[in-house]
């Protein structure tokens, strides 16, 4: 369904800079979960949240339940950062469904 | 760190044909999901279940089915392949927070 926008779809940056990526759901969400699929089709686990803000390395997440959204932010911009990142909300059902946002493709330039 | 393992990894197959594609988890976890992953688009549930012997349907069901035979096993079935069929699938599994997803399978239907 419609239950998550990301934005934006696409997302350039020049190494050493930083920009954020933002879902925003349409109802109240549990949880959500960003992840990076890598140039081998990889999804990586970057962060899950049920409240608050998270920190790992150059990358901070958000997530205001009340508020809809969710922000990942990365800051000093690497190559290896390159790919296309998901952010995925978790419902109020029972089984851990999530919702996928439809993902923001980042190309790191030199 | 949690393991989920596709089989195989690259299909091709043609319309009509008959596709069954693996999924083991050796997590411990009840719960277990096949998505596709189409350009454009986010991850999209096909079906999932929470344990063995059950089956639940996702948003986009039509032309897929799906048989959890063991906790750690879960089978993608598609009985007459077709040209939309041509994705990108992705296995998880869960406890009851973070999702882990396998590598992917990448199938082509010509």
């Amino acid at each position: 369904g419609d239950q998550v926008e990301q934005s934006p779809s696409a997302l350039s940056l020049h190494e050493g800079t930083g920009s954020a990526l933002r879902c925003n759901f349409t109802t109240t969400m549990r949880a959500v979960q960003w992840f990076r699929k890598n140039s081998r089709g990889s999804l990586i686990n970057l962060f899950y949240l049920a409240s608050g803000t998270k920190e790992n390395g150059r990358l901070k997440s958000a997530f205001d339940s009340k508020e809809r959204y969710s922000t990942l932010h990365i800051r000093d911009a690497q190559l290896e950062d390159s790919g296309t990142y998901f952010c995925a909300a978790e419902a109020g059902s029972n089984y851990n469904v999530l919702y996928f946002g439809s993902g923001t493709k980042l190309t790191v330039e030199p | 760190e949690a393991a989920v393992t596709q089989s195989p990894r690259n299909k091709v197959t043609v319309t009509g044909g008959n596709v069954t594609l693996s999924c083991r988890q050796t997590n411990s976890h009840n719960y277990m999901y096949w998505y596709r992953q189409d350009t454009g688009h986010g991850l999209r549930l096909i079906h999932y279940s929470y344990g063995a012997g059950n089956l639940q349907i996702g948003d986009v069901p039509d032309g897929y089915k799906a048989t959890r035979t063991t906790q750690e096993d879960f089978f993608l079935l598609l009985e007459l392949a077709s040209p939309s069929q041509t994705s990108l699938y992705f296995c998880a599994s869960s406890d009851t927070t973070e999702v882990f997803f396998g590598k992917g399978t990448r199938l082509t239907v010509v």
